[in-house]
């Protein structure tokens, strides 16, 4: 069974810096790799779909990257704003439903 | 495009009612859908998996007497919580692939369910 894990579980930050959220997953046979964000209440916005056969993919100021033999995705967020405050969680899909990870909750400080 | 409409975004209910949940395409076809649920600052869990024409695939420790899943065109799937109880209390929300699962998953907006 497919197990995903984030880390870290919360973070905060102050406005204007860098930041990078991270996720592995136990099984590596994977068909995509998929970032969503959610707000409070809400439901999930997808931010980037990687394909197993890709490295990494690019919107804006988030950058998601895929290395599947070691089984971990991150996401980094460039120059980070109050407006990205919200719940980050990574899915991985095997060909069937998602496997989410818990997710990783960020504050950004003005 | 592929757009999931979810409604209602929110209900209150009395224990023991059973309450509909919509799932709806807008503008692809879906003949899979899925189901999941979420607790306060847990992930989401998988409940079912709803196709189109046919019996939904539950999963394991999902009671499907309780959660009924109908998934009668393309477009639409809908999940009754039966016989609701306050620990049905949760997040609800479905998922849809736009083709095959390479394309990734869009999701509906939620349903915030509250048992009182």
């Amino acid at each position: 069974k497919q197990e995903v894990t984030q880390i870290p579980a919360a973070l905060s930050v102050p406005e204007g810096e860098n930041l990078v959220l991270n996720c592995s997953f136990t099984d590596s046979a994977i068909y995509n790799l998929q970032w969503f964000r959610q707000d409070p209440g809400k439901g999930l916005t997808s931010l980037l779909l990687i394909q197993s056969s890709q490295r990494e993919q690019t919107s804006g100021r988030l950058n998601a990257s895929l290395d599947k033999s070691s089984g971990r995705s991150t996401l980094y967020i460039a120059a980070s704003q109050p407006g990205d405050s919200a719940t980050y969680l990574c899915a991985v899909g095997s060909g069937y439903a998602l496997n989410f990870g818990k997710g990783t909750s960020l504050l950004v400080t003005p | 495009g592929a757009v999931v409409s979810q409604h209602p975004s929110w209900v209150i209910c009395k224990s023991g009612t059973s309450v509909k949940i919509e799932c709806r395409s807008l503008d692809f076809q879906a003949t899979t859908m899925f189901w999941y649920r979420q607790f306060p600052k847990q992930s989401l869990m998988l409940m079912a998996t709803s196709n189109e024409g046919s019996k939904a695939t539950y999963e394991q420790g999902v009671e499907k007497d309780k959660f009924l899943i109908n998934h009668a065109s393309l477009t639409l799937s809908t999940l009754t919580v039966t016989s609701a109880h306050p620990e049905d209390s949760s997040f609800y929300i479905c998922s849809a692939s736009v083709s095959e699962s390479n394309y990734g998953y869009t999701f509906g907006s939620g349903t915030r369910l509250t048992v009182v």
